[in-house]
């Protein structure tokens, strides 16, 4: 079955650019039907959309975050990213990566999240 | 954006009791609500689509009912994998929003 893996830098300094990037095993991006997005969580708190990318490289941002925020796709990695610049300590959460069923509009599954703490 | 609003906040129960949800949003969403059971440490986990379809593999003691602004998670017999924090999220238009979370903890 599908599965989704974070990565990247568990340690950023404030001011730079968070870079995540989200591995989809057992499944193909390009094949469709699906949004690829990117959550997080706040330690202890609530879950925050941060927005999603097709496979065609269309995406869709939270406004909230969307003067930061970049989504990108690498169909042939079969791999997604997440760049959030001007990081602060606000920023400091768990990142998940999603599946989003176009249609039904469900979410998943989900990586298994990945701790980012911003501080210097 | 629309808001999502959950109710309780928390809630303590004890195993066999039925326990039930409630979320609601700002505005109609139909039926475009999930609800997700996180566990410490672990990502959320989807129990219930479109308001009231149940996930497979996910125990039929979970169910979900309601449309328009007003929704409902219902456990009929709380077992002690249950424990745990649920989320509400709706998929009615963007940016996606969560209600704030019900954890559910042992009597």
């Amino acid at each position: 079955q599908v599965q989704l893996q974070e990565s990247g830098p568990g340690l950023v300094k404030p001011s730079q650019t968070l870079s995540l990037t989200c591995t989809v095993s057992g499944g193909s991006i390009s094949s469709g039907g699906y949004y690829w997005s990117w959550i997080r969580q706040h330690p202890g708190k609530g879950l925050e959309w941060i927005g999603y990318i097709y496979y065609s490289g269309s995406t869709y941002y939270n406004p909230s975050l969307k003067s930061r925020v970049t989504i990108s796709v690498d169909t042939s990695k079969n791999q997604f990213s997440l760049k959030l610049s001007s990081v602060t300590a606000a920023d400091t959460a768990v990142y998940y990566c999603a599946r989003e069923e176009q249609q039904q509009n469900w979410f998943d599954p989900w990586g298994q999240g990945t701790l980012v703490t911003v501080s210097s | 954006d629309i808001q999502m609003t959950q109710s309780p906040s928390s809630l303590s129960a004890s195993v066999g009791d039925r326990v039930t949800i409630t979320c609601r949003a700002s505005q109609s969403i139909s039926r475009y609500l999930n609800w997700y059971q996180q566990k410490p440490g672990t990502a959320p986990k989807l129990l219930i689509y479109l308001a009231s379809s149940l996930q497979s593999g996910v125990p039929s003691r979970f169910s979900g009912s309601g449309s328009g602004t007003d929704f409902t998670l219902t456990i009929s017999s709380l077992q002690p994998e249950d424990f745990a924090t649920y989320y509400c999220q709706q998929t009615y238009s963007a940016p996606r929003t969560f209600g704030g979370g019900t954890k559910v903890e042992i009597k």
